[in-house]
């Protein structure tokens, strides 16, 4: 079934230990985001790639870093996770074809650091 | 800076019609994006404007005026399943996607 996937679905972490979220799509999309949402905030974009070997800061960049060595593959690395870095994390694709470039999400990733 | 504002809750009832407001300014614009989301679950597209006026699919309908910066999203004959957040958020002139905070939307029967 195409679509994004993104793993792990939930993670408790200690604060200063690094993880690294995974996103993989198989639309074959140029454009992938990272984002994160929080309760009465809106979606805040963290780190996007409009093709594969680049990358850009977001509205939330600061404790993030991405990679994009390929098409289908965009993870997400906390150097070393703070607390308020718990959030749920959603990875998007869009074709950035410059028309309506609808971005579809994947099922998101909930992490608790503590 | 850049603002998309829309209603916190609303509430409905089973069967009627209510109508989703969104105000924004933006560095720009290239379109107006309304997404669902049910709890605990991922975005999902509903509409996409970019000229003024309303583009209606089935129950949905979403309308927008570029010199008022004023955006709706229209649900007609309301069902349970209804009952999610709605999303606005507009594409800038740098294509990045700017998000409001989303109204949840509660339906009563």
């Amino acid at each position: 079934i195409a679509g994004i996937t993104q793993a792990p679905t939930s993670q408790i972490l200690a604060a200063g230990r690094r993880m690294t979220l995974r996103c993989t799509q198989d639309m074959r999309h140029n454009a992938m985001y990272w984002y994160r949402q929080d309760l009465g905030l809106g979606l805040r974009l963290i780190h996007y790639s409009n093709t594969a070997g680049t990358t850009g800061k977001g509205e939330v960049p600061d404790g993030y870093s991405v990679s994009r060595a390929n098409t289908d593959d965009f993870p997400l690395t906390l150097a070393s996770a703070v607390p308020s870095q718990t959030s749920v994390y959603f990875c998007a694709s869009s074709e950035r074809t410059g028309g309506t470039d609808t971005q579809y999400f994947g099922p998101g990733t909930r992490l608790t650091v503590l | 800076g850049q603002n998309i504002d829309q209603p916190t809750e609303m509430t409905a009832t089973e069967g009627a019609i209510v109508q989703i407001n969104c105000t924004y300014q933006t560095s720009g614009f290239n379109g107006l994006f309304w997404y669902q989301q049910h709890a605990g679950e991922a975005p999902t597209f509903l509409s996409y404007n970019v000229l003024d006026g309303l583009e209606e699919k089935g129950r949905f309908s979403s309308f927008l005026s570029r010199s008022k910066g004023y955006s709706y999203l229209l649900l007609k004959e309301l069902q349970m399943k209804d009952s999610a957040s709605y999303l606005c958020a507009v594409l800038d002139s740098n294509y990045q996607l700017i998000w409001g905070a989303g109204t949840k939307l509660i339906i009563k029967p």
